[in-house]
């Protein structure tokens, strides 16, 4: 799995767009971006994944650029219930294979 | 929605106790895990199961065993518990699409 590089923390104030950049340099072709988050003492939660088009549900935006070298995840309007450690994972989706999260971003939404 | 859920939230034993840690999926996924999360070493993967009655060792499965019987169920079982092994346990299901769905954990501490 390609490694990605993820700021530590971040902060956002309530009802802004949350912006979470992700670099992924070394992403093969048929590698996906997945992104989950993880709320204190609670288990990963899934957000969101694509491999090359710009993906929206109803929790977030993800946005790849055309190189695929990076992305960003969007909170369109952050809640103090987003305040979570975000994990961005690129993988080939192969059905059985571990997950591997990185240290996160833990993002903080201040009221 | 995908559920996943686990059979306790937390959970306090003495070294040498048996142990049994039980996830349920209700989404007909063919695909079990169970990963345990410490501080500073991420999530780690102990064993999976792809099918009723089968299973693969993870990366630490060491002091584990894992029992299938039903699709939906997928069991930890620690033989003897260890204080090293006072952790939170994760218990997540897929598809072979592969996105992982997480359970809520369960904080096991070994005295």
């Amino acid at each position: 799995d390609a490694k990605t590089t993820q700021p530590t923390s971040m902060d956002c104030a309530e009802g802004r767009a949350a912006n979470l950049p992700c670099n992924h340099s070394t992403i093969s072709g048929n590698e996906y971006v997945y992104w989950y988050r993880q709320i204190h003492s609670q288990g990963p939660q899934y957000i969101i994944h694509g491999l090359k088009n710009n993906e929206t549900n109803e929790m977030a935006s993800l946005i790849i650029t055309e190189d695929r070298k990076s992305s960003t995840l969007i909170l369109p309007h952050a809640t103090l219930r987003d305040t979570a450690v975000y994990y961005c994972i690129v993988r080939v989706p192969t059905g059985t294979y571990k997950y591997i999260f990185g240290t996160g971003t833990r993002l903080k939404v201040l009221a | 929605d995908v559920k996943v859920t686990q059979s306790s939230r937390y959970l306090v034993k003495r070294t040498g106790e048996k142990v049994f840690l039980e996830c349920v999926q209700d989404m007909d996924h063919e695909n079990m895990f169970w990963y345990r999360q410490d501080p500073g070493l991420g999530l780690r993967l102990i064993y999976f199961s792809y099918d009723v009655k089968m299973k693969e060792k993870g990366d630490i499965p060491e002091g584990y065993s894992v029992s299938r019987e039903k699709k939906e169920r997928f069991s930890l079982i620690l033989e003897s518990a260890s204080t090293n092994q006072t952790s939170m346990y994760l218990c997540a299901s897929s598809l072979s699409t592969d996105t992982q769905y997480f359970g809520p954990g369960t904080r096991l501490t070994v005295l």
